[in-house]
């Protein structure tokens, strides 16, 4: 149990649903992320929060959209995915941006039609 | 622009044997380097952090050192056990705003009773 929690953990969409993940720390952390981790590609950033700023978009497709509404949340909110898009996204959290440890949920595991 | 990369992709050893997994990087001015270890399905646990400014680190039977100048750093593992089964992903920070790790593909490691 590191403190992250994500939900769901599995979500089925197909690519006109909406739908959105779900990230929340208690750790009393002020950076955010979103990673993306497919099969067979290292894990990549898509987006880091700091005090609920965005502070990096890794050239991350408009249909993610994230949003940060305080420091313990954060949210990706989903639209007209492709198949492509399947993949396990992670988030995590660290003290401040800069040179700490990260601390990661449990992911979701996702999946488009 | 940073790659990781880590050989070998898969290690298959005895129980009771000592692991090594390797890992470089193509740019040495980094911030720090982060061992992660990764279970089936699930998010990723932090293992060790490596300051630039540090050789090594160690906890438990952990040990990982780094050679900035060459862009390397190996994660020893003394005396495997079944438990040790799992991917290990190395990350490198790199020296610009925000806290921006870069991932290898990871080592995935099978330790047989």
């Amino acid at each position: 149990e590191t403190g992250v929690t994500q939900t769901p953990r599995h979500l089925v969409m197909g690519m006109t649903n909406k739908k959105s993940l779900k990230c929340e720390q208690h750790l009393g952390h002020n950076a955010m992320y979103w990673y993306k981790q497919s099969a067979k590609k290292p894990l990549e950033l898509m987006f880091v929060y700091n005090f609920k700023e965005q502070t990096e978009n890794n050239s991350v497709p408009s249909r993610f959209s994230p949003e940060c509404p305080n420091s313990s949340h954060l949210f990706l909110h989903l639209h007209t995915l492709q198949p492509e898009d399947s993949a396990l996204y992670l988030c995590a959290s660290s003290r401040n941006p800069g040179g700490e440890t990260q601390y990661f949920g449990p992911g979701t595991r996702l999946l488009v039609l | 622009k940073q790659e990781v990369t880590q050989i070998p992709a898969a290690l298959s050893v005895p129980e009771g044997e000592n692991l090594v997994l390797n890992c470089s990087f193509t740019d040495s001015a980094i911030y720090n380097l982060q061992w992660f270890r990764q279970d089936p399905g699930k998010g990723l646990t932090s293992l060790l952090l490596i300051q630039s400014s540090q050789r090594e680190q160690t906890s438990g039977r952990l040990n990982a050192s780094l050679d900035k100048s060459s862009g390397r750093s190996t994660l020893y593992i003394a005396a495997s056990q079944p438990g040790d089964s799992a991917t290990y992903l190395c990350a490198v920070e790199i020296k610009a705003a925000g806290n921006k790790l870069t991932f290898g593909g990871g080592t995935r490691v099978l330790v047989k009773p």
